[in-house]
């Protein structure tokens, strides 16, 4: 029931294309849903994240869709660059902002933009 | 925004001794700190959680006396691998939970010879 399940596990976008990342969860005690894009050999950096009171949120060319009912949620990266080309993770946790709750995380995405 | 600073970035130590990892939080107070442990092309692995001034709390199947964690200060949180081996080559990364929600650290790779 902790599981967040994560797909696919890897894509490949032509440049200027949308790039769809999905996530499932189980646990309906989640109630934060943060992305994070991680670069070989680095940390994990956020990217964005949402609330189950949204349906979606919007920050630049990342928007996150949620659908409480499917128990789903989305990653689109808009016109996609190849500096994009990272390992997206999603992540559920329970509890506000700054909580000590843990983070469950997806199994990760590659993302490919090529030229 | 808020920074995590772990260091060192990469290690490489004998087999049988410790090395000790350090994430520091820069411009903000961490009440809890995460160890993440990230094997190749596979996600994060949570180790152990930490709260400032108490004992850490680990996941099942890791080893607390080989994985020592210390939290004595809300900017400052330690993960020392005693008695490393080769098989604890890893990339190893904290995450510190704030104000600002949840902040890695840049990860450290250790390779154990």
């Amino acid at each position: 029931q902790q599981q967040v399940k994560q797909s696919p596990q890897s894509l490949i976008v032509q440049k200027g294309g949308i790039s769809i990342i999905n996530c499932a969860y189980e646990n309906t005690a989640f109630d934060y849903f943060p992305w994070y894009q991680q670069f070989p050999g680095k940390g994990p950096a956020s990217l964005i994240a949402i609330r189950p009171d949204v349906s979606e949120k919007k920050e630049g060319r990342f928007t996150i869709s949620f659908n409480k009912s499917a128990k789903q949620f989305s990653l689109h990266i808009m016109d996609s660059q190849p500096g994009d080309s990272a390992t997206y993770f999603c992540a559920a946790s329970i509890g506000n902002t700054g909580t000590a709750s843990k983070l469950t995380f997806g199994t990760g995405t590659r993302l490919q933009v090529t030229l | 925004g808020a920074v995590v600073s772990q260091h060192p970035s990469w290690v490489i130590c004998k087999s049988g001794t410790s090395v000790k990892i350090e994430c520091r939080s820069l411009d903000f107070q961490a009440t809890t700190m995460f160890w993440y442990r990230q094997f190749p092309k596979q996600s994060l692995m949570l180790m152990a959680t930490s709260n400032e001034g108490s004992k850490a709390t680990y996941e099942q199947g890791v080893e607390k006396d080989k994985f020592l964690i210390n939290h004595a200060s809300l900017t400052l949180s330690t993960l020392t691998v005693t008695s490393a081996h080769p098989e604890d080559s890893s990339f190893y990364i904290c995450s510190a939970s704030g104000r600002y929600g949840y902040t890695f650290g840049s990860g450290t790779r250790l390779t154990i010879v």
